[in-house]
């Protein structure tokens, strides 16, 4: 059946190429941040963290970079896989007591092979 | 790799009753969490619970709902009169610290549907 909330954009790479996935946030109080995927039917998987104290962090095939001055953080993915086909969702964390995390609206990948 | 669990995987229920969603965090997890997607929409947070206590919570946790720890591993999310717009996945997650820059571990969620 046809889904009705959020129309999440869609970004579609064909395999083994870079995708990279963005995100704007709007608080300046943030200060951890989270990158989320999203299989269908799955919980939100941790994919890579970043502290506001850093611009730039690596992991196995993803890079996250934090660009505090414009609020944006984006994920790339090297050589994308079929199996990175998800939704993506940023989260920031602003700075609370309670660990609450706010999610973005999430961005589809899809890889075509 | 340790997980969060969640039972039952789907609840479907009639509006006005009572539900009770459960979860087992990771073992050595102290802080713990839940968090509820409406389809289509954003994930959002509803709950954090600490050492026996409610840390932090959303306005979309109100007097409807309430969180237990009955025992040293379960972790529930009661909602005592079910309205429709209740219907998403209602997702657990925990973490082993609360500072506030720990990364949160998730379930596969429960589908709730509320009739």
């Amino acid at each position: 059946g046809e889904s009705v909330g959020l129309h999440l954009p869609t970004l579609s790479v064909q395999e083994g190429d870079n995708s990279i996935i963005n995100c704007a946030y709007s608080n300046s109080a943030s200060d951890y941040f989270i990158w989320y995927k999203q299989e269908s039917g799955k919980g939100p998987q941790f994919i890579i963290d970043i502290r506001s104290n850093m611009d730039k962090r690596q992991g196995q095939r993803v890079t996250v970079l934090l660009n505090k001055t414009v609020k944006h953080l984006s994920l790339q993915i090297a050589a994308t896989q079929p199996g990175d086909s998800a939704v993506y969702f940023c989260a920031e964390n602003r700075g609370n007591a309670g660990n609450m995390l706010t999610f973005g609206g999430g961005t589809r990948l899809m890889v075509k092979p | 790799e340790p997980e969060v669990t969640q039972t039952p995987s789907h609840q479907v229920t009639q509006m006005g009753q009572e539900v009770i969603l459960r979860c087992v965090p990771i073992s050595n997890h102290l802080y713990f969490y839940w968090y509820r997607q409406i389809l289509g929409q954003k994930v959002e947070f509803l709950v954090s619970f600490y050492n026996n206590e409610i840390s932090e919570k959303s306005e979309i946790f109100d007097d409807q709902f309430s969180v237990e720890r009955p025992d040293g591993s379960n972790f529930t999310l009661k909602i005592r009169s079910t309205k429709l717009e209740d219907s998403a996945m209602y997702f657990c997650a925990s973490s082993d610290s609360g500072k506030g820059n720990e990364k949160l571990f998730f379930g596969s969620g429960t589908q709730l549907s509320v009739l």
